[in-house]
């Protein structure tokens, strides 16, 4: 069965350091989504991309957040100048359409710490 | 934007005994109540999930009721086994591309 992959699995970073998390959508789904979990918390949406645009964002995702889709398989979430505050679990997702009856499939996530 | 309560918080039951999470939201307009499943470190799963026009569903030993009135969703899991041991979100849906998680349950099942 196809699967949304994440890649690192595990990134340390120092506070003001570019990250750059890699996520691979299942290949037929259209739209992508990242959201985070910070630890013992619930999971929060960041930003929603279809058509090589992004169509939805939260407050949360300020300027300090950027999405790409640099291939035809890759979709990555960059944070300019980690924060500490950043550290959290860093979930993509792929649906083959939008609203409701969607399922949206989950990576395994990429855990970021901040130093 | 959508505001989700789950209750409660945390949930402690004896293997075998029903558990029962609830979950309200604000939006009139949402119109699709998925359940996700999240053990410690993985990623979340959908478990079940229902639609506006349907005011209950059932897949084995985990079902879902829907009060559009009231504007709640519960999940119902009968027979508790240890590995229903997770955290569990419900996620109201508008239709609107972004799902909005209620803040889990945390599930217990005491062998």
């Amino acid at each position: 069965e196809p699967e949304v992959t994440q890649t690192p699995s595990h990134q340390v970073t120092q506070m003001g350091q570019e990250v750059i998390l890699r996520c691979v959508p299942i290949s037929n789904h259209l739209y992508f989504y990242w959201y985070r979990q910070i630890l013992g918390q619930k999971v929060e949406f960041l930003v929603s991309f279809y058509n090589n645009e992004i169509s939805e964002k939260s407050e949360i995702f300020d300027d300090q957040f950027s999405v790409e889709r640099p291939d035809g398989s890759n979709f990555t979430l960059k944070i300019r100048s980690t924060k500490l505050e950043d550290s959290a679990m860093y979930f993509c997702a792929s649906s083959v359409g939008p609203g409701r009856g969607n399922e949206q499939f989950f990576g395994p996530g990429t855990r970021l710490t901040v130093l | 934007g959508e505001n989700v309560e789950q209750h409660p918080s945390t949930l402690s039951v004896q293997e075998g005994d029903s558990a029962v999470i609830k979950c309200t939201y604000s939006d009139s307009a949402s119109n699709y109540f998925p359940w996700y499943k999240q053990e410690l470190g993985k990623r979340p799963q959908l478990i079940i999930d229902i639609r506006s026009n349907v005011g209950e569903k059932k897949d084995q030993r985990i079902a879902v009721t829907l009060n559009k009135t009231a504007k709640h969703f519960s999940l119902h899991i009968t027979e508790t086994q240890p590995e229903d041991s997770a955290v569990y979100f419900c996620a109201p849906h508008t239709g609107r591309r972004a799902l909005t998680f209620g803040s889990g349950t945390r599930l217990q099942v005491q062998p």
